[in-house]
């Protein structure tokens, strides 16, 4: 079975300070991890994915990933964080081997950046 | 902009009513995936279809049932609507049908069942 635990609802960081938003997943075969934001009333939009390779992923609007296997996590970072970071985040997974390929995703975390 | 359009934006309906919602991939991109995003639930994938043909089937319930046309649009039916079919829609497309392209979202369809 596939699934993605995102243990944190909400996050608060200050504006310039570094930002995490944590993400493990389980598959049974080797993974492709995706993440995704998503602004109010909108839909969501795809910042960066982990197929295979380098385990640092770099994205859009500054954000990168780094996949561990041993620890099976894919957290989201940014160096530094900005008020338009706002938003919700989803972690996306699926197992390479599997023979659908639709995501699973976590449940979801708010972040908040405080000016 | 995504480039994937749903239609429409906005539904409200009663219990027990047929609804149909509508949506146009990107251009080029073969793959259609439905997902339902609830406030218990989460983003639950619904279905996915590839070049027209039913590809991959998620927690989508007997009364919802989907379908992708020649031009590649898709639409997903929701029939015999009861209150806790109140969700927001989205509707995503890829270039492939297999999972490592990314998928692209529309900006969904609000559904609300009174």
């Amino acid at each position: 079975a596939q699934s993605v635990a995102q243990p944190e609802d909400q996050v608060n960081v200050a504006e310039g300070n570094p930002l995490t938003v944590k993400c493990t997943y389980s598959v049974s075969g080797n993974p492709y991890l995706f993440w995704y934001v998503q602004y109010p009333n909108r839909g969501l939009q795809f910042l960066l994915k982990y197929i295979t390779g380098d385990n640092l992923v770099k994205g859009s609007y500054g954000f990168e990933a780094e996949f561990n296997k041993s620890q099976t996590s894919f957290h989201l970072k940014k160096p530094s964080a900005l008020v338009s970071d706002s938003a919700l985040y989803f972690c996306a997974v699926r197992d390479a081997g599997a023979g659908a390929n639709n995501l699973f995703f976590g449940t979801g975390t708010r972040l908040t950046v405080i000016p | 902009d995504s480039g994937v359009t749903q239609t429409p934006k906005h539904l409200i309906t009663a219990t027990g009513q047929r609804v149909t919602l509508r949506c146009s991939p990107r251009s080029g991109d073969l793959s259609v995936y439905w997902y339902q995003q609830s406030l218990d639930q989460g983003l639950q994938f619904l279905i996915q279809y590839y070049n027209g043909e039913e590809r991959a089937k998620g927690n989508i319930l007997e009364r919802f049932s989907a379908q992708q046309f020649p031009d590649l649009h898709s639409e997903l039916n929701l029939s015999s609507l009861e209150l806790g079919d109140s969700a927001l829609y989205f509707c995503a497309s890829s270039v492939v049908g297999s999972g490592y392209g990314e998928q692209f979202f529309g900006p969904g369809t609000r559904l609300t069942v009174l």
